[in-house]
This record gives C-alpha cells, sequence and structure tokens, in this order.
C-alpha cells in the first residue's frame, strides 16, 4: 500500500528557510514521478514541482523558480523540497504526491496527508 | 506556462442533474495530458480522469471527460448526493510545466 508521510513544515519569518521531506513506502520509489504541490487556506490546488524518477528532469513553478529545489534520494525512499527566501504567500498545507504510472505521468493518484507551512513575522 | 480555466466558478444544481464543467487552456495541452480532480472538505484530492477522458478505476461511469487541444469538459451524468465538492482540471507532462485550473465548486442548490 502507498503510504506518503510528509514532515518539516512550519512557523518560519519571512526571507527564512525551511526543507520539507516525504517518506515513501509501499512501492518501487524510484520509479516515479513525484510532486509537491500546495494548497493556501481556502484556496485551490497550486503545483510546486515535480521530479522524475532519476532526480534529472525537475520542473518548478514560475511563482517558486529559483526559491525551491525539489531533490530525491532513492536510496532513502525519499522527496526533499529545500524552500528559501520564503514569503508570504507561500503559505499553505504542501502535499507529496506520486503520480499513477509507473515510468511516466498520468495523473496524481496518491496524496500524502500534508504537512503546514506558516510565513509570518 | 499553460494557463487554465474553469467555469462556472460554482455550480449550483439538484440531486439527478447533469453536470458540465469546463476547462479551457492558454495553449494546446500536449497528448491531451489532462486530468480531474474531486476535493471535499478536508480531505485530499481524488483523481478522477486521466488522459482527458480513461476514467479511474472504481470511479463510477456517471463521470466522463472529453475534449481535446484546449477545451476539456467534465460532465457527471445524474449527480449523486455525495458529488457535491471542488473540482479541478490538471494539466501534466513528462518535461514541461503543470498547471491546475482554480476549480468549480458543485453545490446543492
Amino acid at each position: 500500500q502507498v503510504h506518503l508521510v510528509e514532515s518539516g513544515g512550519g512557523l518560519v519569518k519571512p526571507g527564512g528557510s525551511l526543507r520539507l521531506s516525504c517518506a515513501a513506502s509501499g512501492f518501487a520509489f524510484r520509479d516515479y514521478y513525484m510532486t509537491w504541490i500546495r494548497q493556501a487556506p481556502g484556496k485551490g490546488l497550486e503545483w510546486v514541482s515535480y521530479i522524475g524518477g532519476n532526480g534529472v528532469t525537475r520542473f518548478h513553478a514560475d511563482s517558486v523558480e529559483g526559491r525551491f529545489s525539489i531533490s530525491r534520494d532513492n536510496g532513502k525512499n525519499s522527496l526533499y523540497l529545500q524552500m528559501d527566501n520564503l514569503r508570504p504567500e507561500d503559505t499553505a498545507i504542501y502535499y507529496c504526491v506520486r503520480d499513477q504510472a509507473r515510468l511516466g505521468v498520468a495523473g496524481l493518484a496518491h496524496w500524502g496527508q500534508g504537512t503546514r507551512v506558516t510565513v509570518s513575522s | 506556462e499553460i494557463v487554465l480555466t474553469q467555469s462556472p466558478a460554482t455550480l449550483s444544481l439538484s440531486p439527478g442533474d447533469r453536470a458540465t464543467l469546463s476547462c479551457r487552456a492558454s495553449q494546446s495541452v500536449l497528448s491531451n495530458f489532462l486530468a480531474w480532480y474531486q476535493q471535499k472538505p478536508g480531505q485530499t484530492p481524488r483523481l478522477l480522469i486521466y488522459g482527458a477522458s480513461t476514467r479511474v478505476a472504481g470511479i463510477p461511469d456517471r463521470f466522463s471527460g472529453s475534449g481535446s487541444g484546449t477545451d476539456f469538459t467534465l460532465t457527471i451524468g445524474r449527480v449523486e448526493p455525495e458529488d457535491f465538492a471542488v473540482y479541478y482540471c490538471h494539466q501534466y507532462g513528462s518535461a514541461s510545466p503543470w498547471a491546475f485550473g482554480q476549480g468549480t465548486k458543485v453545490e446543492i442548490k
């Protein structure tokens, strides 16, 4: 059974940094694209970043480009999001999500429960 | 980046009504890599449709997706009480940025 557990969220001041982690289990982690999605309070879904199984293919949304960096450690079955120069508008629940397709992309089928990030002075 | 615009923002319906939700892309979606999700309050989103029209296993057949290029539609044939939720479209791919629409809320009339 697919299991995704995020950690690392919290309260941080504007300009600060956080590193989110996602521990994955129940599947061949290295075979799947992994994604970070966020949802601000009372708002819609926003794609943040995704990374291919081998870690070479990576994309970030324009809103976080140059501030956030996605990475993965296939040996530890873990996904990360390094978030620097945080802004109040980055306040959201951050979800670790796995694609439904092995070795490709076909929609986001498995979601963690999320970790809350609050950026405020 | 592609921008996805969903309409209407809110759809007020009675159980048994047909629901038609629209998702328009600012440029053509390659390979029809377009998915639809349902999100209920306090829950994570659930994948309904991928590839614009392929229903995920276990999703009731009253949910159907259609469209290509820049115009996509999610149809709920006859809305059931458990279908009242927010629906999002999502453009994806393996070598390009992704995008979500802003959502359509299907509410009880």
